[in-house]
């Protein structure tokens, strides 16, 4: 089966800019996740989407970032605007279900700097 | 508290030989998932092993293996015969909340062990 997909892999914006990344889970997943990885760091959940509904948001900086999961199949997640300790990789994850027992599937990542 | 600690920044260990990678975690959930991940310079995270908090054996796969002890709070990973290719960062993580119930399950990783392989 194809992996996660995302798009960009590479991506340097000026602070107070505009991004935004994109992610397609494995087909059939219903589960998808964002996290923020920050160098040197343990991957730290953004945003995670049940189909098309929010699960969890409670450590996404709302005032600047915002996520959306339409037909729940990709997603966008979107810093408006950008401030340097967004600096990160942003890791998109899959599952079948919100049951993670079996471990989540990554994609390779979208690294960000910001200058 | 930190939920996961792992406590060794860095590792080495020669080819052939085995290592272990320690990992502790708090948490007062009954029920709850440890994970390892590995993560190469390319920077995707793969999924390398689970225990479960009712398990009553050790998870293994392949070279890898979990310690799971559960009275301790510690969930170290041991790679047997490690090879080049198994220099990575490694991340230990856990799941809290019921499997299977449809509620919602949280994961939590640890800030990561670098391993590096000397041939």
């Amino acid at each position: 089966e194809a992996g996660v997909a995302q798009s960009p892999r590479y991506k340097i914006i000026e602070k107070r800019q505009s991004v935004a990344f994109w992610c397609n889970p494995i087909s059939g997943h219903a589960t998808l996740y964002w996290y923020q990885q920050i160098l040197g760091q343990g991957p730290k959940l953004l945003i995670q989407f049940q189909n098309n509904g929010v699960v969890d948001d409670s450590q996404l900086p709302k005032d600047r970032f915002s996520a959306e999961r339409l037909k729940g199949v990709d997603s966008t997640l979107k810093i408006q605007p950008a401030k340097l300790e967004d600096s990160a990789v942003y890791l998109c994850a899959s599952s079948k279900t919100g049951d993670s027992s079996y471990g989540y599937t990554f994609g390779s990542g979208t690294r960000l700097t910001v200058v | 508290a930190q939920k996961i600690t792992q406590t060794q920044p860095g590792m080495f260990v020669q080819e052939k030989e085995a290592v272990t990678l320690d990992c502790t975690y708090d948490t007062s959930d009954p029920s709850y998932g440890l994970f390892w991940y590995k993560q190469p310079s390319s920077g995707e995270m793969i999924f390398l092993i689970y225990q479960g908090s009712y398990d009553q054996q050790n998870a293994t796969e392949g070279r890898y293996s979990l310690n799971f002890q559960k009275a301790r709070k510690s969930a170290n990973l041991v790679i047997s015969a490690s090879q080049l290719g198994d220099s990575a960062m490694y991340f230990c993580a856990m799941r809290e909340g019921q499997r299977g119930s449809g509620g919602y399950q949280k994961v939590t990783f640890g800030t990561g062990t670098k391993l590096q392989v000397i041939p």
